[in-house]
């Protein structure tokens, strides 16, 4: 069965520095990734995807994130960030096979930025 | 833009009460998702829908159950709320493996 790894629960940075969410996945098929955004009170807004090609993608306020199927990693990264950056963010997976295409999320991962 | 909308943002219901969650969307996706939210367990799947009357089960279907009547709407039923079944509840619509999904705003749900 596949996994979603999100290893830190919290990550506190301050305003201005770069950050970086780690996320593991576990599948033994070629797999969607997928990382998501969701501001307080809000739903979930997708960031960035990897679906084949090129191992970094860029997404939406400057964030990118690198695909290692060696490592069966996703990482999210933004080498800046700012306060409104404040939010969970979940990464997802989902077979490259699937019908349906539902989505197995990670824990989530708080990040705080701070003044 | 994809809509998806929840019927409501917050609800507050009594133990035992029968309640109904609604969720629409207005692009003809023919995949629909409920999960709940809760804090350190991220998003666990309750059902989904890729059909019209088709439904399965996900991780944590008990105590619930779904209805599709219409490819737009899918709904979440509790069929007698219980305090454990606090919690945030999210809708989802999607067409294609590819594409991820596109979500409602949520139904912060409080049983007391």
């Amino acid at each position: 069965a596949q996994s979603v790894t999100q290893l830190d629960s919290q990550v506190p940075v301050f305003e201005e520095a770069p950050v970086e969410l780690r996320c593991n996945y576990s599948s033994s098929v070629s797999v969607y990734l997928f990382w998501y955004v969701q501001y307080p009170n809000q739903g979930l807004q997708l960031l960035l995807k990897y679906l084949s090609g090129s191992t970094l993608v860029k997404g939406i306020n400057g964030f990118e994130a690198e695909f290692n199927k060696s490592q069966t990693s996703f990482h999210l990264r933004k080498p800046s960030v700012h306060i409104s950056d404040t939010a969970e963010y979940f990464c997802a997976v989902t077979p490259g096979s699937s019908n349906t295409g539902k989505l197995i999320f990670g824990q989530g991962t708080t990040l705080q930025v701070k003044p | 833009d994809v809509k998806v909308t929840q019927s409501s943002r917050y609800l507050v219901k009594r133990t035992g009460e029968k309640v109904f969650l609604e969720c629409v969307q207005d692009m003809d996706h023919e995949n629909m998702f409920w999960y709940r939210q809760d804090p350190g367990l991220g998003l666990r799947l309750i059902y989904f829908s890729y059909d019209v009357k088709m439904k399965e089960k996900g991780d944590i279907p008990e105590g619930y159950s779904v209805s599709r009547e219409k490819k737009e709407r899918f709904s979440l039923i509790l069929e007698s709320a219980s305090t454990n079944q606090t919690s945030m509840y999210l809708c989802a619509s999607s067409f294609a493996p590819w594409y991820g999904y596109t979500f409602g705003s949520g139904t912060r749900l409080t049983v007391v």
